[in-house]
């Protein structure tokens, strides 16, 4: 069975720091891309990055280029997202995703989600 | 970027009626289009990928059609179990965009 949790979220002033992770289990983790996509409270979906299996090709929503940093550890099947300089506009449940191969595709499997507040 | 458009915001109908929810996008994606599920409170589901490809275990109630730009989704004979908010997303190039969802609501 394909599982994936999310850890990481909390509070976070403006301007400040987070790292979320993604823990995978029931599937061969490094054959797949994975992706984060977020929710903001009452809003729609909005993919924020995605990563190739190999963790050589990465890519991000304009909104969070240069901010975020997705990265992916397949000996330990872990998926992560740094997110610095964070704003009120990041706030929402951050969801970890499984794509259906190895590079951008739709998403067959997801996390629960972990929030992220932003405020002051 | 690319964008997509999803047409109604809101969709009201009852038990058994055939549903279509439509999903544009701003420029040609082929046949890179999935649709998900949400409930409230809950991660989406996977329907259809590929524009038509429907999903391991979802019913087949459930269809999706079109490519380039025009996309629709169809549920042929609305169950209580599908009301919730539909997402079309592109998956073309290097970046992935989500419409802004429809709501299925009980008339």
């Amino acid at each position: 069975e394909v599982q994936l949790l999310e850890s990481g979220g909390g509070l976070v002033q403006p301007g400040g720091s987070l790292r979320l992770s993604c823990a995978a289990s029931g599937f061969t983790f490094s054959s797949y891309a994975m992706s984060w996509v977020r929710q903001a409270p009452g809003k729609g979906l909005a993919w924020v990055s995605g990563i190739s299996n190999s963790g050589g090709s990465t890519y991000y929503a304009d909104s969070v280029k240069g901010r975020f940093t997705i990265s992916r550890d397949n000996s330990k099947n872990t998926l992560s997202l740094q997110m610095n300089s964070l704003r009120a506009e990041d706030t929402a449940v951050y969801y970890c995703a499984k794509d259906k191969g190895s590079s951008a595709m739709s998403i067959d499997y997801w996390g629960q989600g972990t929030l992220v507040s932003v405020s002051s | 970027d690319i964008q997509m458009t999803q047409s109604p915001s809101t969709l009201s109908a009852s038990v058994g009626d055939r549903v279509t929810i439509t999903c544009r996008a701003s420029q040609s994606i082929s046949i890179w289009l999935a649709w998900y599920q949400q409930k409230p409170g809950k991660a989406p589901k996977l329907l259809i990928y590929k524009a038509s490809s429907l999903e391991s275990g979802v019913p087949s109630r459930f269809s999706g059609s079109g490519s380039g730009t025009e996309f629709t989704l169809s549920i042929s004979s609305l169950q209580p179990d599908d009301f919730a908010t539909y997402y079309c997303q592109q998956y073309n190039l290097d970046s992935r965009t989500f419409g802004q969802g429809t709501k299925v609501e009980i008339k």
